[in-house]
């Protein structure tokens, strides 16, 4: 079956300009994590839903990212005022969420993020 | 959260026996122990989790002592398809939830 797909996956942007990434997670899924990545450097958590609200977002760094998921499926990142700093892979995952075993989170190929 | 370290880089050849550890001496009573692996230009992908003792699947096999304070993530007979960073995780959610990454180990296998 499809796998997560995440779009654009690259975004050259300038400095000071709106973005937008598209998470489109695997069918079914409840849980929906969102990731950056710098290079040589492991993923750093961003936010996490659970359905359509956020069940924890407290690795936003700052208010200029927002995440929304308004159906429960298609998830998008928001990022205001680009700054040169918020280049990177920004990697989407879902998971099922069942009580009685582990969830493992299945990962996007990602959107590599270029502020210029 | 409990802070991992693992080597940076590991070299091997080809049907080699891999064995990568983890240290996590601070692991809590309530901490599960999950590995991931990552190749160039894709995302993370699950690999095996444990608590204690010895868990095997098709892909690895995940040694944890008694004490928990480490951890060993063992690949059988590398193959060239197998070099990628390796990441050791600890968290006190089995089910999942959020992941918490450190610098991951870069395993690069030789023919």
């Amino acid at each position: 079956g499809a796998g997560v797909s995440q779009t654009p996956s690259n975004k050259v942007t300038e400095k000071g300009k709106y973005v937008e990434l598209r998470c489109d997670p695997i069918s079914g899924h409840t849980a929906l994590y969102w990731y950056r990545q710098s290079l040589g450097q492991g993923p750093e958590f961003l936010i996490y839903f659970q359905g359509t609200g956020a069940a924890d977002d407290s690795g936003l760094p700052n208010d200029r990212f927002f995440a929304v998921r308004p159906e429960g499926s298609v998830s998008t990142l928001k990022i205001q005022r680009t700054e040169r700093g918020d280049s990177a892979v920004y990697l989407c995952a879902s998971s099922s969420w069942t009580v009685s075993s582990y969830n493992e989170q299945f990962f996007g190929p990602g959107t590599r993020l270029t502020v210029l | 959260l409990a802070k991992t370290t693992q080597p940076i880089s590991m070299d091997s050849y080809e049907g080699q026996e891999v064995n990568i550890t983890c240290s996590h001496n601070n692991i809590a009573t309530n901490d599960y122990i999950t590995w991931y692996q990552q190749f160039p230009s894709q995302g993370p992908r699950f690999i095996i989790q444990g608590y204690k003792t010895k868990v095997t699947n098709e892909v690895a096999s995940l040694f944890i002592p008694a004490d928990r304070k480490s951890s060993t993530l063992s690949l059988p007979r590398v193959s060239l398809s197998d070099t990628a960073v390796y990441y050791c995780l600890v968290g006190d959610t089995p089910q999942g939830g959020k992941l918490i990454f450190g610098q991951g180990t870069e395993l690069s296998v030789k023919p």
